[in-house]
């Protein structure tokens, strides 16, 4: 079965300092790959996706980015962290199946890390 | 495009009551897929269920259901004698085929008081 797992769970880091968030998944292989961010009591804001190793498609533009250096690893990451920053960063894959005829994708979400800037 | 719209924001209940939640979509494709999540205060979002566009069939799973209305483009959730566990945000969402993301709503805050 496929698990996806995210670190660190918690972070608290100043303003200004870097960041790299890693995600792994594990159990299938050349998964689509995602990266949303929730900040405090607000929906889901997808940051960046990624299709294959080196694919990285941004969704929006800020001082975020992400890379995808392994089949099933992806990574977030930022030079320098603003207080806006702050929220709860989700990884998720993205499975493709078949009902009948028809095929769906359906998204797979890891843990999440809270993020939390000062 | 697709656009998911969750018209309430929250939502507050005693223990026992049925709530139900409410999901409008718009997209042109006629094949598309409809999900809900749950998100409790751990933070992780868990899949409920998927609907495929050609399947009107409602479902029901233990407590929850889902009614599923393409003359309205809705696809609605009710949980039935609701418990404090299922305090929650409840997020809706849609998928096209060949499409690589999914258009979320803006989610549902549940309530549920012993």
């Amino acid at each position: 079965s496929q698990t996806i797992h995210q670190w660190p769970a918690t972070l608290v880091q100043p303003v200004g300092s870097p960041l790299s968030l890693e995600c792994t998944v594990e159990g299938t292989s050349n998964p689509n790959l995602y990266w949303y961010r929730q900040a405090a009591g607000r929906g889901l804001q997808l940051l960046f996706y990624s299709v294959g190793i080196g694919q990285i498609s941004s969704e929006v533009p800020q001082n975020l980015s992400a890379s995808r250096p392994q089949d099933r690893q992806f990574i977030l990451s930022s030079k320098k962290l603003l207080l806006s920053d702050s929220g709860f960063y989700l990884c998720a894959w993205m499975g493709e199946g078949t009902s009948g005829s028809s095929s769906y994708n359906e998204q797979f979400f890891g843990p999440g890390t809270r993020l939390t800037v000062l | 495009a697709q656009k998911v719209t969750q018209a309430q924001t929250e939502i507050s209940v005693v223990e026992k009551e049925d709530v139900t939640l409410d999901c409008v979509y718009e997209t042109r494709d006629t094949t598309y897929y409809l999900f809900w999540y749950k998100q409790p205060p751990s933070g992780e979002l868990v899949f409920l269920i998927r609907r495929n566009s050609f399947d009107e069939q409602n479902e029901i799973s233990g407590r929850y259901s889902w009614n599923f209305q393409k003359s309205t483009s809705s696809f609605n959730f009710t949980i039935t004698a609701s418990q404090v566990v299922d305090s929650a945000v409840y997020f809706c969402a849609l998928s096209v085929p060949n499409d690589y993301k999914l258009s979320f709503g803006a989610g549902t805050t549940v309530t549920v008081r012993a």
